[in-house]
């Protein structure tokens, strides 16, 4: 079955430090991984998405079909970065797995 | 603008009565979701509809209908609540067949349910 791991419930970090947040799943077709980003007090919305290969806010992720992940990473975090994000996985038309979620909050 | 909204935004009831939740979405996507939002299990999905007239279960859909009479709407029954579906439930739309895993939220319904 698919599955989408977040392993980091909460990842601190100063302004200016790097950031990667975990993402590994689990499925038997060809994925389509994503990142969704929710900031306080507004809607879930879409970040990126593997296909595009876009950076978006500075952030980028790749995906690695070898050790099955799709961190998302951004090198230099600011503190407008801070919130709640959460890797999907597609498995069918529009049907999206969540993993649980990693809250990021980034100190001045 | 077109846009996608849910009422009631807060909602508290008592075990065993019936409640609903409203999705209404004015962009005339085809998909609509409904998720509910955890600690510790992120988000979920609960029931899903590819149309009108079409619905379908998702992974936690015990405890919940959704009924889809026209494209704009995809109301979310909770037909005898019980303290375990106290949560935060998001409703999502999509074009149809994009198949493009872009997803468009609304704001969230926050349910207790004492």
């Amino acid at each position: 079955a698919q599955r989408v791991t977040q392993p980091e419930k909460l990842l601190s970090v100063f302004k200016g430090a790097p950031v990667e947040l975990k993402c590994n799943y689990s499925y038997s077709g060809s994925p389509e991984l994503f990142w969704y980003v929710q900031y306080s007090r507004q809607r879930l919305q879409l970040l990126l998405r593997h296909i595009s290969r876009e950076s978006i806010k500075g952030f980028t992720a790749d995906l690695n079909k070898g050790e099955t992940s799709f961190h998302l990473k951004k090198p230099f975090a600011q503190e407008e970065d801070s919130a709640m994000y959460y890797c999907a996985l597609q498995y069918n038309t529009d049907k999206l797995i969540f993993g649980t979620g990693t809250r990021l909050q980034v100190f001045p | 603008d077109a846009e996608i909204t849910q009422s009631p935004r807060h909602k508290i009831t008592e075990t065993g009565r019936q409640v609903t939740l409203a999705c209404h979405q004015t962009w005339n996507h085809n998909n609509m979701f409904w998720y509910r939002q955890d600690l510790g299990h992120g988000l979920r999905l609960i029931h899903y509809s590819y149309g009108v007239q079409d619905t379908n279960k998702g992974e936690v859909s015990d405890g919940y209908s959704v009924s889809r009479s026209n494209t704009e709407d995809l109301p979310l029954t909770l037909e005898s609540a019980a303290s375990s579906q106290t949560s935060v439930y998001f409703c999502a739309s999509s074009f149809q067949t994009s198949g493009s895993g872009e997803l468009f939220f609304g704001e969230g319904s926050r349910l207790t349910v004492l």
